[in-house]
């Protein structure tokens, strides 16, 4: 399967402050999502990335909070604007090579909002 | 509606015993169903998954168990081992977006 590295790997931010996180696949993949897991939560699903187009956003979740670019096949930004406590998450990127293909996940962004 | 719940929360089993875990949909739009295992610090990896048109799918001491009339299917682990300690998710998916059920930590003692 595709190796995916996410970066940073963790990172302790100030309240009101932004923090971009970069996800490299080292193979082309038709399909990238990321997702947020809340410390020892379930995964949700914030978007898919979508190569040269805006992301597709799931329900409670909106571009101007989590701001995403995939200029290619192989690499997808996250950003999350304005950071508040409740943003503390664990961030993570997936790729998949088709529709309803297998995906695969990164290691994921550990964030902390002070 | 997208839940899948998933139960127990949390599991312990003896080494050799047999680990299960079940999950319940509601939406019959879902056509993918994986299992996934986490390790602390570390981002879910794919164990296996099964699709709608099988009743049953295994990799080695790993078996999927699917019953599409009753929307629901389990994830058995035989032979369990302390290695095999970890969290549990299985999840569905509709047009490549997965949704997860809320996990389960499994404990395999000694």
């Amino acid at each position: 399967s595709a190796v995916i590295s996410q970066k940073p790997s963790r990172d302790i931010c100030q309240r009101g402050t932004s923090l971009t996180i970069q996800c490299q696949v080292d193979s082309q993949v038709t399909m990238m999502f990321w997702y947020r897991q809340q410390p020892g939560q379930s995964l949700t699903l914030i978007a898919t990335a979508n190569q040269g187009s805006e992301a597709t956003y799931e329900s409670g979740f909106v571009i101007d909070k989590f701001p995403i670019s995939r200029p290619n096949l192989t690499f997808s930004t996250l950003t999350v604007s304005n950071m508040s406590p409740e943003d503390s998450s664990i961030y993570l990127c997936s790729v998949g090579t088709g529709l309803n293909q297998p995906q695969h996940f990164g290691d994921g962004t550990r964030l902390s909002i002070l | 509606q997208q839940q899948v719940k998933q139960s127990p929360q949390s599991l312990i089993v003896q080494k050799g015993g047999i680990s299960i875990i079940n999950c319940a949909y509601e939406n019959t739009a879902f056509d993918y169903f994986p299992w996934y295992q986490q390790f602390p610090g570390k981002g879910p990896a794919l164990l296996i998954a099964i699709r709608p048109d099988v009743s049953e799918k295994k990799e080695g001491r790993f078996t999927i168990s699917f019953n599409k009339s009753a929307k629901q299917f389990s994830l058995h682990i035989m032979d369990s081992q302390p290695g095999d300690s970890a969290t549990y998710f299985c999840a569905a998916s509709t047009a490549s977006k997965l949704t997860f059920g809320t996990g389960t930590r499994l404990q395999v003692t000694l």
